[in-house]
């Protein structure tokens, strides 16, 4: 059966500093691979999406970055975070198809 | 065009009652209705889903409604129970073929509450 992982759980940064979270998945390949974000524990926005190895899909402009190195994982960066980068970010996969499943997300808040 | 418009915000129900939440689209590439449900500080979870050429799927005590001329879906529990207490969201995606494919456009979502 397929899993996906997130982590981590919970992080807090500092303003100004840089982030760096992972997903990966097991048991399937060459799935689709997603970051949302979810704010205030509502409403979730795409930011970026991925098809395969090094393609990626930007949804909205920000202060982020995401990046496929290899085929089952997908990474989520920034070179300096803002406060209003706090939130709620879920990886997600669906394969060749649009059933999406999503990670337990990481709770990240910016001080 | 690419918004689902999610009601009501909060729904509070007793246990037994059957709380309705309703979605509704403009998008008409949409062809994919997903239903998921969020326990606090966890993921998502894939509860059911529905495609458009069938006007009524029912998986459990869960059932989904389709009206497809009026561009609408709603989420049914029947026999609710407190641990049915979550965060519902609906979602829509388009057809396949398109570069969107897969890519999940989700309401705002309603907190459900279901008092023993």
């Amino acid at each position: 059966s397929q899993t996906i992982h997130q982590w981590p759980a919970t992080l807090v940064q500092p303003v100004g500093s840089p982030l760096s979270l992972e997903c990966t998945v097991e048991g399937t390949s060459n799935p689709n691979l997603y970051w949302y974000r979810q704010a205030a524990g509502r409403g979730l926005q795409l930011l970026f999406y991925s098809v395969g190895i090094g393609q990626i899909s930007s949804e909205v402009p920000q202060n982020l970055s995401a990046s496929r190195p290899q085929d089952r994982q997908f990474i989520l960066s920034s070179k300096k975070l803002l406060l209003s980068d706090s939130g709620f970010y879920l990886c997600a996969w669906s394969w060749r198809g649009q059933e999406a499943f999503f990670g337990q997300g990481t709770r990240l808040t910016v001080v | 065009q690419q918004q689902v418009k999610q009601s009501p915000q909060s729904l509070i129900v007793q246990k037994g009652g059957i709380p309705i939440i309703n979605c509704a689209y403009e998008n008409t590439a949409f062809d994919y209705f997903p239903w998921y449900q969020q326990f606090p500080g966890k993921g998502p979870a894939l509860l059911i889903a529905i495609r458009p050429d069938v006007s009524e799927k029912k998986e459990g005590r869960f059932t989904i409604s389709f009206n497809k001329s009026a561009k609408q879906f709603s989420l049914h529990i029947m026999d609710s129970q407190p641990g049915d207490s979550a965060t519902y969201f609906c979602a829509a995606s388009p057809s396949a073929g398109g570069t969107s494919y897969g890519k999940l456009t989700f309401g705002q979502g309603t907190i459900l509450t279901v008092h023993p």
